[in-house]
């Protein structure tokens, strides 16, 4: 069974500080993506950041940027410089080549002014 | 712009009824998927489709059926709806994993009431 865990369910974060929000996942499949999406009030989804399985590098989206650790199972975010804007439910996503797509629990993130 | 369109944002039926829920994408995207989204549960995945006329189970399938006859549409059928299928129903798409650029896209979700 292919499985996506966040061990947080809520998270705060001062505002301009930084935030770690982890997720550790399970696959017997070699080949897939990572991805975090973010919710807002709205509960339209909306892509943070992408990581390949095949490429060690960390990828980077700005102030967003992932810990990928392919031994370990482990594909936690980083949220730099934190705005009031980032506030939102968080979840991580696995998707495989046999076209399984699964989320985690999602990581209700507060910033606070 | 890539599009999934949920044909219902809101919707209110009687325990028993029969319930279609409709998504289209006009991408051309091999996959699609339904989920169920419950405070505290995350997404959970009902079933996914990675071809027309195929489907498989996801985590929850139990009480639920789909229906794949065209590319762009994915519907997701409750035979007999029951108070506790109260959620909100959401639907993504996506090119298989293979293809450059994966990206998953959302519609924009369906809150299903079963009284």
């Amino acid at each position: 069974a292919q499985t996506v865990t966040q061990s947080q369910p809520e998270m705060s974060v001062q505002e301009a500080e930084t935030v770690t929000l982890s997720c550790t996942y399970d696959t017997s499949e070699s080949d897939y993506y990572l991805f975090w999406y973010k919710q807002p009030p709205s509960r339209q989804m909306i892509l943070v950041i992408r990581q390949e399985a095949y490429k060690q590098q960390n990828a980077t989206e700005n102030r967003f940027s992932v810990n990928f650790q392919k031994a370990a199972k482990s594909f936690s975010l980083k949220i730099s410089d934190s705005q009031l804007g980032d506030a939102a439910m968080y979840f991580c996503a696995c998707i495989t080549s046999g076209s399984r797509l699964t989320f985690g629990e999602g990581t209700q993130l507060t910033v606070n002014p | 712009d890539v599009k999934v369109t949920q044909s219902s944002r809101y919707l209110v039926k009687r325990t028993g009824e029969k319930v279609f829920l409709e998504c289209v994408q006009d991408m051309d995207h091999e996959n699609m998927f339904w989920y169920r989204q419950d405070p505290g549960l995350g997404l959970r995945l009902i079933y996914f489709s990675y071809d027309v006329k195929m489907k498989e189970k996801g985590d929850i399938p139990e009480g639920y059926s789909v229906s794949r006859e065209k590319k762009e549409r994915f519907s997701l059928i409750l035979e007999s709806a029951s108070t506790n299928q109260t959620s909100m129903y959401l639907c993504a798409s996506s090119f298989t994993i293979r293809s450059s650029g994966n990206t998953i896209y959302f519609g924009e979700g369906s809150w299903l009431t079963v009284v």
